[in-house]
């Protein structure tokens, strides 16, 4: 899951797993999230998104599940490989304004071969 | 298609200098984003853009500046820096304030 602080939550997860990456969102008026991966030395990279009207939405080998009612967030990667090797981190959007955008601290995920 | 560019990618400065992060982005889109990233957090909004000649501030805005004269270019400006200026800066662009997309970041220390 997400926290805050120097030391990201790691998941450590068998090559050819399927990952589970956890986000716990702050606002119940938020409607649109996005999880990004950012690769060491790399800006965030868009993934998947979904909106508040969804609770599932399925990618190329990512799934993103939404729980409006604990205000939870998971992304699923289904075999995981070595080039999954990141931080996730989700975004939430409470509203049309560009300063109600909330980012997660992150999870990092490492791949065990 | 660059996409979102920044430079410098890395950049130490002694404190009190001055310097200009450089953003452009070459997918026409109207919002434009400054955050910062420090070790083991989220993203911190600093300014944003919603087109050109329009600028808010974020959470973060002291010790910076923006301006937005083009679609294409969001320049950030640090006035006497400060270490607790050392971080990664990003910007972003999005056409509709949703999907943001990313630059490759600029490292900055200030010692």
């Amino acid at each position: 899951g997400e926290s805050v602080g120097l030391h990201l939550p790691t998941l450590s997860v068998q090559e050819g797993d399927n990952s589970i990456i956890n986000c716990a969102y702050s606002n119940s008026a938020s409607d649109y999230f996005i999880w990004y991966k950012q690769e060491s030395g790399k800006g965030p990279q868009f993934i998947i998104d979904i909106r508040s009207n969804m609770d599932k939405r399925q990618g190329q080998r990512v799934t993103v599940l939404l729980n409006k009612t604990v205000k939870h967030l998971s992304l699923q990667i289904a075999a995981t490989q070595p080039g999954d090797s990141a931080v996730y981190f989700c975004a939430e959007f409470g509203s049309s304004s560009a300063s109600k955008i909330i980012f997660g601290s992150g999870t990092r995920l490492s791949i065990r071969p | 298609n660059a996409g979102v560019t920044q430079t410098p990618k890395f950049r130490i400065l002694k404190i009190g200098q001055s310097m200009t992060l450089q953003c452009t982005q070459d997918m026409n889109h109207n919002y434009m984003y400054w955050y910062r990233q420090d070790p083991g957090m989220g993203l911190k909004l600093i300014y944003y853009s919603v087109g050109a000649g329009i600028t808010d501030k974020g959470e973060v805005p002291n010790g910076y500046n923006v301006s937005r004269s083009t679609t294409e270019d969001f320049p950030l400006r640090l006035e006497l820096a400060a270490p607790s200026q050392t971080s990664v800066y990003f910007c972003a662009a999005s056409p509709t304030n949703e999907k943001l997309f990313f630059g490759s970041g600029t490292q900055l220390s200030v010692l």
